[in-house]
């Protein structure tokens, strides 16, 4: 079952725009994570944010979590043509012997030069 | 792509043939799992390897097998490939909460 939903399915913003994300869940979490995916490779990893934490910051992303209302945010300033990308979000929990992620089904991100 | 390799990166098979996928670390982490992605579902576990020769289910297990002989080799059988099992599989592996991927295996099941 898909823990998290993002939203919008794809989002198309010019070069110096700021860009968000948002997640949605449904069941508790140990912490979330943001990954990027470039067309055709694998996705890296971009930020984790912990239960206790509201907000994170690196470089131009801001991470925001809101355990009450089971959501997250992704803000990318100042975009750059280069992060065009899709954007998954992972809720993680521990269970079963390994810690378990469960993907959402991504935010498509276009940046116009 | 953190230390982790895939093969192959592009299969064609027809269906009822048996396939194995290969990842392969250097980064010695303890953690290895096998996803699929598809269009409209996102990335969905498929099994995953808490240590050698320990293994779990994910997912979308139905239909594939995985053996963990080594740390370094995390293999994916599909013992009777189906169309449905058309897919691009991505291997991931871990030393905590953070995964870091392969850079994944096309499969055509014709």
């Amino acid at each position: 079952s898909q823990q998290g939903e993002e939203d919008p399915q794809a989002l198309s913003i010019q070069e110096g725009e700021n860009a968000t994300m948002n997640c949605s869940y449904k069941t508790s979490i140990n912490n979330l994570q943001w990954y990027r995916q470039n067309s055709g490779r694998g996705l890296v990893h971009l930020i984790l944010i912990r239960s206790n934490e509201r907000e994170k910051h690196s470089g131009r992303l801001r991470v925001t979590l809101d355990t009450s209302k089971k959501s997250s945010s992704l803000l990318i300033t100042a975009s750059r043509a280069a992060d065009t990308a899709s954007y998954f979000c992972a809720t993680v929990n521990w269970g079963a012997g390994s810690y378990q992620l469960t993907f959402g089904k991504g935010t498509k991100l276009s940046v116009i030069p | 792509d953190a230390g982790i390799t895939q093969s192959p990166r592009h299969k064609v098979t027809e269906t009822g043939t048996p396939v194995t996928l290969r990842c392969h670390q250097t980064e010695n982490h303890r953690y290895m799992y096998w996803y699929r992605q598809d269009p409209g579902h996102g990335l969905r576990l498929i099994h995953y390897s808490y240590g050698v020769k320990d293994t779990d289910k994910g997912e979308v297990s139905d239909g594939y097998s995985v053996s963990r002989s080594k740390t370094e080799d995390f293999l994916l059988t599909l013992e009777s490939a189906t169309s449905s099992q058309t897919s691009v599989y991505f291997c991931a592996i871990g030393g905590g909460e953070t995964q870091y991927f392969g850079p994944g295996t096309r499969l055509l099941v014709l």
